[in-house]
C-alpha cells in the first residue's frame, strides 16, 4: 500500500493561532481524507479532500475552519484556524478507491494551550 | 441509534484465549465493511476486509451478516501482541463520497501473560 507521510507529528498550539498539517503520499491517488479524533472517541471525517476543486465538509465542519487544499494526486494540506482547546485532537489524513479500504498517515497531535 | 456500534469492553484475556468481537450497523445500504486495528497512540491499520462468505487470516476470522446488520471478529491463540482497540468499520458509500467510512467507537483488547 502506499506510503503516507504526515507532517508535523506533533504540535503544541496557542489558541488563536492556526496550523497547517501536510499529507505526502508516495504515488497517485484517486482519494483523500482528512479524519479527526478526539481523545476517547473514534474517527470522524472531516472532509473529502479533492483535487483541483473544493473539498466536500461533513456535517459539522466549515471551510472556514479547516480549510483544505490538494493541488495534485500526492498532497493535501488541511489548516485548522483560530484554534481553541476544543480543537486537541488527532489529526489524520487517508488514502483510498471507493469501496475499497483506506489506508492512514499516522496522525498529526494537536494541543492548544 | 449509532450508525456502527462495538461491544463495549475492555476485554482482558490470557494468552491462548479465543476472543469474539461484535459489530453492528444501522445503513442497510452499507457496501463494504473492514476491521482496523489500532495501537496506543497510533494510526488505525487495517486488519482485514469482511465478505459476505466469511474470510479467515491466520488466527483471524471475520463473518458478516447482511440481514441482521451484523458483523463479528474472531481471535484465536490470543498473543501478547493482539492487544490493541479493534475498530469495526463501515462503508455507507453515499453520493459522489464512496471512500465515506463510519468507524466504530472501537473494543480494547488486553491479552496477559
Amino acid at each position: 500500500s502506499a506510503v503516507i507521510s504526515q507532517k508535523p507529528s506533533r504540535d503544541i498550539c496557542q489558541r488563536g493561532t492556526s496550523l497547517t498539517i501536510q499529507c505526502q503520499v508516495d504515488s497517485q491517488v484517486t482519494m483523500m481524507f482528512w479524519y479527526r479524533q478526539q481523545p476517547g472517541q473514534s474517527l470522524t471525517l472531516i472532509a473529502t479532500a479533492n483535487q483541483g476543486s473544493e473539498a466536500t465538509y461533513e456535517s459539522g465542519f466549515v471551510i472556514d475552519k479547516f480549510p483544505i487544499s490538494r493541488p495534485n494526486l500526492t498532497f493535501s494540506t488541511l489548516t485548522v484556524s483560530n484554534m481553541s482547546p476544543e480543537d486537541s485532537s488527532i489529526y489524520l489524513c487517508s488514502v483510498g478507491s471507493p469501496n475499497q479500504p483506506q489506508h492512514f498517515g499516522d496522525g498529526t497531535r494537536l494541543s492548544i494551550l | 441509534r449509532k450508525e456502527v456500534e462495538q461491544d463495549p469492553g475492555p476485554f482482558n484475556v490470557p494468552e491462548g484465549a479465543t476472543v469474539a468481537f461484535n459489530c453492528t450497523y444501522s445503513n442497510s445500504a452499507s457496501q463494504s465493511f473492514f476491521w482496523y486495528r489500532q495501537d496506543c497512540r497510533k494510526e488505525p491499520k487495517l486488519l482485514m476486509s469482511v465478505y459476505s462468505s466469511g474470510n479467515e487470516d491466520g488466527r483471524f476470522t471475520a463473518q458478516l451478516n447482511r440481514a441482521s446488520q451484523y458483523i463479528s471478529l474472531l481471535i484465536r491463540d490470543s498473543k501478547l501482541s493482539d492487544s490493541a482497540t479493534y475498530l469495526c468499520v463501515v462503508n455507507i458509500g453515499y453520493g459522489g463520497s464512496q471512500g465515506n467510512l463510519i468507524f466504530g467507537k472501537g473494543t480494547k483488547l488486553s491479552v496477559k501473560p
